[in-house]
């Protein structure tokens, strides 16, 4: 089971985000990832491998952690970034989701 | 450009069976693995079931094991989802995806979609 924390986040832009994922047990091989939802869209991929940026995804967000506690901070909040983000596991199988946590405009 | 385009969804009744698609193209589709993930309305994203490049490594979550069957073909680079005895639990927008890199089971891109609705 994936724990994401807070379930919500009210920041300005330009603001620092950090939100946490938690493992029940420890992610083989830390095969993390996280993902940023907008209301209609599907979501994308920011970072793989607990750290690993994919594919133009801005430096500004980076993802940490290890074992079963993980983090995604977003350095600098820019308006776009204003969106839901999942953390999930794919160490092993069934591969799961957190809950989210939701960063909204203050 | 990687494009994956889900086809099939629609209203049907619960204990009903139906059939999705999703035609991929813009890479080398028998070098990926390649996943299907659902969102009910309001929810969180949850993984359904992934296939192996070549399929010969199938895995599904525990709420459709024995209900529902993934499949590839990689000469028509085309993944489906064939889904029975649908419950109203079901009920969800159905995502198609690829893996991240060649031979790693890593969710990436995902498509657009396609919205399953179970109703009596």
């Amino acid at each position: 089971v994936l724990t994401q924390s807070p379930g919500a986040l009210s920041l300005s832009p330009g603001e620092r985000a950090t939100l946490s994922c938690r493992a029940s047990q420890s992610v083989p091989s830390n095969y993390l990832a996280w993902y940023q939802q907008k209301p209609g869209q599907a979501a994308r991929l920011l970072i793989y491998d607990a750290s690993s940026r994919a594919t133009g995804v801005p430096d500004r967000f980076s993802g940490g952690g290890s074992g079963t506690d993980f983090t995604l901070t977003i350095t600098r909040l820019d308006p776009e970034d204003f969106a839901v983000y999942y953390c999930q596991q794919y160490g092993t199988s069934p591969l799961t989701f957190g809950g989210g946590t939701k960063v909204e405009i203050k | 450009e990687v494009q994956l385009v889900e086809s099939g969804g629609g209203l049907v009744q619960p204990g009903w069976s139906l059939r999705l698609s999703c035609a991929a193209s813009g890479f080398t589709f028998e070098d990926y693995a390649m996943h299907w993930v659902r969102q009910a309305p309001g929810k969180g994203p949850e993984w359904v079931s992934g296939i192996s490049w070549r399929g010969g490594v199938i895995g599904y979550a525990e709420s459709v094991k024995g209900r529902f069957t993934i499949a590839r073909d990689n000469a028509d680079n085309t993944l489906s989802l064939h889904m029975y005895s649908l419950r109203l639990e079901d009920t969800a927008v159905y995502y198609c995806a690829k893996a991240n890199e060649p031979r790693r089971w890593l969710v990436g891109k995902w498509g657009q979609g396609t919205l399953v609705t179970v109703s009596s």
